[in-house]
């Protein structure tokens, strides 16, 4: 079968530092994603991995192990603009398609 | 600035009705999708196109149908209109070996 699992909602304080957990099973796998969607807005691209290990982009880093069928968003200095819904989602291979799973809303307490 | 744009932001509609819902990009994509978000289930995928006048279904085709005859549009077709339809329905490009999509943002449908 094929499904993603993450939390449905997370609450961290300004400042700090937050790691949003995504699982999946998958019958193939051609990379993972994660995309930032703030209410009532489109979803933007934040990330992508396809070969295990930490990608860093400024404030927010992504990790992947595939044998383990698990990722990892890591949000820093967190800041109230943070305060949104974080989707992972998985491209099976030989698509462009993805599958995502239900989203991760991430409330930025001052 | 590239641009995904639905035509509409919120729409309602009356059961029974065909309802369109356009979708236009500016950025020469090749691939276009369409999916719809609900509460507790995500984002999935309804059609998707990797070109003008191709179609593919995805995995919750039934009750819609599409069309794509220029590449910068691409047209979700409700036949008949139910309640179930109710949801939010996004809109997204890509060119064929991109990473990552651009969205539009999305088109609030309500079916009384």
């Amino acid at each position: 079968g094929q499904n993603i699992d993450q939390p449905t909602e997370m609450t961290a304080t300004e400042g700090a530092i937050v790691q949003i957990n995504c699982t999946y099973q998958t019958s193939g796998f051609n990379g993972l994603f994660w995309y930032q969607q703030h209410a009532g807005e489109a979803p933007t691209f934040l990330s992508y991995n396809v070969l295990d290990g930490l990608e860093e982009k400024g404030r927010f880093s992504s990790f992947l192990s595939r044998s383990k069928g698990y990722s990892y968003l890591l949000l820093k200095e967190l800041q109230m603009k943070d305060s949104a819904s974080y989707l992972c989602a998985v491209r099976r291979a030989g698509t462009y398609k993805y599958i995502f799973g239900t989203g991760t809303r991430l409330k930025v307490l001052a | 600035d590239v641009k995904v744009t639905q035509s509409s932001r919120y729409l309602v509609k009356r059961t029974g009705e065909k309802v369109f819902l356009e979708c236009v990009q500016d950025m020469d994509h090749e691939n276009m999708f369409w999916y719809r978000q609900d509460p507790g289930l995500g984002l999935r995928l309804i059609y998707f196109s990797y070109d003008v006048k191709m179609k593919e279904k995805g995995d919750i085709p039934e009750g819609y149908s599409v069309s794509r005859e220029k590449k910068e549009r691409f047209s979700l077709i409700l036949e008949s209109a139910s309640t179930n339809q109710t949801s939010m329905y996004l809109c997204a490009s890509s060119f064929k070996g991109a990473r990552s999509y651009t969205f539009g943002s999305g088109t609030r449908l309500t079916v009384v």
